[in-house]
């Protein structure tokens, strides 16, 4: 059962342009989600989290975006720069360090 | 400050030998969990442990198995290998191990079953 969906697997965004990451979770009592960014070869990094208290959190080029009442969070990358792509995932922390994943979004920028 | 360690990075076995993983945390972090990749269904907890106990566990059978020693070194051990397991094992360590915290992941441990 995926409590943390990712539904779309890439996505191809052009360099300069908006990436729009999404994200639906099932668990209500979720309280926190974060951002993990993964390039080939290399474990997931840490990018951005945001609390259920706050419907948005913003780092420089990145802002997530929560709705609770949809179950819904998005990852907002502007401006979108070749660096940037990556594979992309969305988690949510469950008890002491285990977290759901999601399937991840693979980002690619476009020069 | 040195990353999490994981070796080997890469390894090739067959069907029914069993499989050792090592994972070395971040200098500090007492918390170690470990997580299966696979393609399609993103990262899978195994098992996360914190001060040599194991705290939690996912939902694999019990072929998996893994330790933690007193220096917060942990190992992950799969025996009777299938073709199944052919993954991505990343191992992620953390100061607390608790909620609303970060994971540091490794660079992972890919696995080949033959």
């Amino acid at each position: 059962d995926q409590q943390v969906k990712q539904n779309s697997p890439s996505l191809s965004v052009q360099e300069g342009r908006i990436s729009i990451l999404n994200c639906d979770y099932t668990n209500s009592m979720f309280d926190y989600f974060l951002w993990y960014k993964k390039y080939p070869a290399e474990g997931p990094t840490f990018l951005i989290s945001i609390s259920s208290i706050k419907d948005k959190n913003e780092d420089g080029r990145f802002t997530v975006f929560l709705n609770k009442s949809a179950k819904h969070l998005s990852l907002h990358i502007v401006p979108s720069q070749p660096g940037d792509s990556a594979v992309y995932f969305c988690a949510a922390p469950a008890t002491g360090n285990q977290f759901y994943f999601g399937t991840g979004t693979s980002l690619t920028v476009i020069p | 400050k040195a990353g999490v360690t994981q070796t080997p990075r890469y390894l090739i076995k067959t069907r029914g030998q069993q499989v050792t993983l090592s994972c070395s945390p971040i200098s500090g972090h007492r918390s170690v969990s470990w997580y299966q990749q696979t393609p399609g269904q993103g990262l899978q907890f195994l098992f996360e442990y914190f001060s040599e106990t194991q705290r939690n566990k996912g939902n694999f059978p019990g072929r998996f198995s893994g330790r933690q020693f007193s220096n917060s070194r942990s190992e992950m051990n799969v025996s009777t290998l299938e073709l199944g397991d052919s993954a991505l094992y990343l191992c992620a360590s953390s100061f607390t191990g608790g909620a609303n915290g970060e994971l540091f992941f490794g660079e992972g441990s890919r696995l080949t079953v033959l």
